[in-house]
């Protein structure tokens, strides 16, 4: 099976508070890809972060940083010193190379209040 | 214009009422993508175009019709609708839908409502 776990359907936190959103991921496949989206109230998806299955390397850019573990398949996503402007709905997603099938997660609501 | 654009933004259709929403994209790619959004399922996919070649109907009812004349045009024919079918319709287009890699960008949406 393929799927993406998104298990947090919705987190509050504080302005400045660090979070970290969950992302749990199921493949058969050894060549995938896995994603984080942001979509604001205004509806448009945004991209965040593609990794491909073979580059373990976490990354940081800004207040953001990503958690890549093979061995949990997990793709954790968080964000340091939190902002109003943060609040949106995140999707982790899966991009499988040889069944060619993209699957999203559910998303996890963030509200970060001031 | 650039990025990926959708008209109408807003639309309230009847069940009886034939519609159709229009996705343009300005990014040069050959991949493009319809999803619905319903508070049931966050991101469903509904159908995918590469290369104006339909590669993905994921069991899309036949009152959705998609059309894509060229890489930069996507259309979705909407007629005989049921009021479960009121959702965000998303729009999104990649370099290419080659099995991985290549990140989507997304329109604004249609937010569709069937009375």
């Amino acid at each position: 099976a393929q799927k993406v776990t998104q298990a947090q359907t919705e987190i509050s936190v504080v302005e400045k508070e660090d979070v970290t959103l969950d992302c749990v991921y199921e493949t058969r496949d050894t060549t995938y890809y896995l994603f984080w989206y942001k979509q604001p109230p205004s509806g448009e998806l945004v991209f965040l972060i593609r990794r491909n299955s073979f580059d373990e390397q976490n990354e940081i850019s800004g207040r953001y940083s990503w958690n890549f573990q093979k061995s949990t398949s997990s793709f954790n996503f968080t964000i340091t010193a939190s902002q109003v402007v943060d609040s949106a709905v995140y999707f982790c997603a899966l991009d499988s190379y040889n069944f060619n099938k993209f699957y999203f997660g559910s998303g996890t609501k963030l509200n970060v209040k001031p | 214009e650039t990025g990926v654009t959708q008209t109408p933004r807003h639309l309230v259709m009847g069940m009886t009422n034939k519609k159709s929403l229009k996705c343009e994209q300005h990014l040069g790619h050959n991949a493009m993508y319809w999803y619905k959004q319903s508070a049931k399922k966050p991101l469903e996919l509904m159908f995918v175009y590469n290369f104006k070649e339909q590669t993905e109907n994921n069991s899309v009812p036949s009152r959705f019709s998609p059309e894509c004349p060229n890489s930069s045009h996507l259309f979705l024919h909407l007629h005989t609708l049921q009021p479960e079918d009121s959702a965000l319709y998303l729009c999104a287009s990649s370099q290419e839908r080659a099995g991985g890699s290549n990140e989507q960008f997304f329109g604004p949406g249609t937010r569709l409502t069937v009375l």
